[in-house]
């Protein structure tokens, strides 16, 4: 049940774009995207709920394709300190509470 | 507003002994779940809580245990402790909506010896 994250790992320049894709084989409810930095908990970025409605970033996006069961966020220009790990979770239909599967994750690396 | 605190933040036990890691949430937020994060298998939901009640629950052994107050905090128990319970213990609360972001702490990283 856990959700596929692509690619595994990237390496960008300062000012690069970098697009992360989360997949499930389960229907979906809502998709959430958390960064994670060394020795650090993870930190909110942005929700897609079911009917299109998303909450986040200015300079982060992310869409969210229910019938694929699919969610892609969009980093754009990218700096520094988006370098981290960029995790995916998915809540499941008809869940009644916040019973999250993150995804396998992914190192995103930022040089200048 | 004060984020979500974890105590103790790290702890060496040894194999058979028990533990028991506390989780304070951001004022106001009802539901507290917990994830345990090793390298092999990343971030993974044990349970939530939810006013008091375990309200979903993952695939873990009857070993891993929690409970949640009246005022939110929540205290998750593990067992007979095996060496693989080395992890990196994470609580996250939020106020509860299905949908609603989550708030993690820093984490309890308990060593297994």
């Amino acid at each position: 049940q856990q959700p596929v994250q692509s690619p595994q790992a990237v390496i960008l320049r300062e000012g690069e774009d970098a697009v992360i894709n989360c997949s499930s084989s389960k229907a979906l409810y809502s998709v959430h995207w958390y960064r994670q930095k060394h020795g650090e908990a993870p930190v909110f970025l942005m929700i897609l709920l079911k009917g299109g409605e998303q909450k986040g970033h200015e300079k982060i996006s992310a869409s969210f394709n229910e019938k694929k069961q699919q969610s892609s966020l969009y980093l754009t220009a990218s700096q520094l300190s988006y370098s981290g790990t960029y995790f995916c979770g998915t809540d499941n239909l008809s869940n009644t509470g916040n019973q999250f599967y993150f995804g396998t994750g992914t190192s995103l690396t930022v040089i200048p | 507003k004060a984020g979500v605190t974890q105590t103790p933040r790290y702890l060496i036990k040894t194999r058979g002994q028990q533990v028991t890691l506390s989780c304070s949430p951001i004022s106001g937020h009802r539901s507290v779940s917990w994830y345990q994060q090793t390298p092999g298998q990343g971030l993974q939901f044990l349970f939530e809580y939810f006013s008091e009640t375990q309200r979903n629950k993952g695939n873990f052994p009857g070993r891993f245990s929690g409970r949640q107050f009246s005022n939110s905090r929540s205290e998750m128990n593990v067992s007979t402790l095996e060496l693989g319970d080395s992890a990196l213990y994470l609580c996250a609360s939020s106020f509860g909506t299905v949908g609603d972001e989550q708030y993690f702490g820093p984490g309890t990283r308990l060593t297994v010896t």
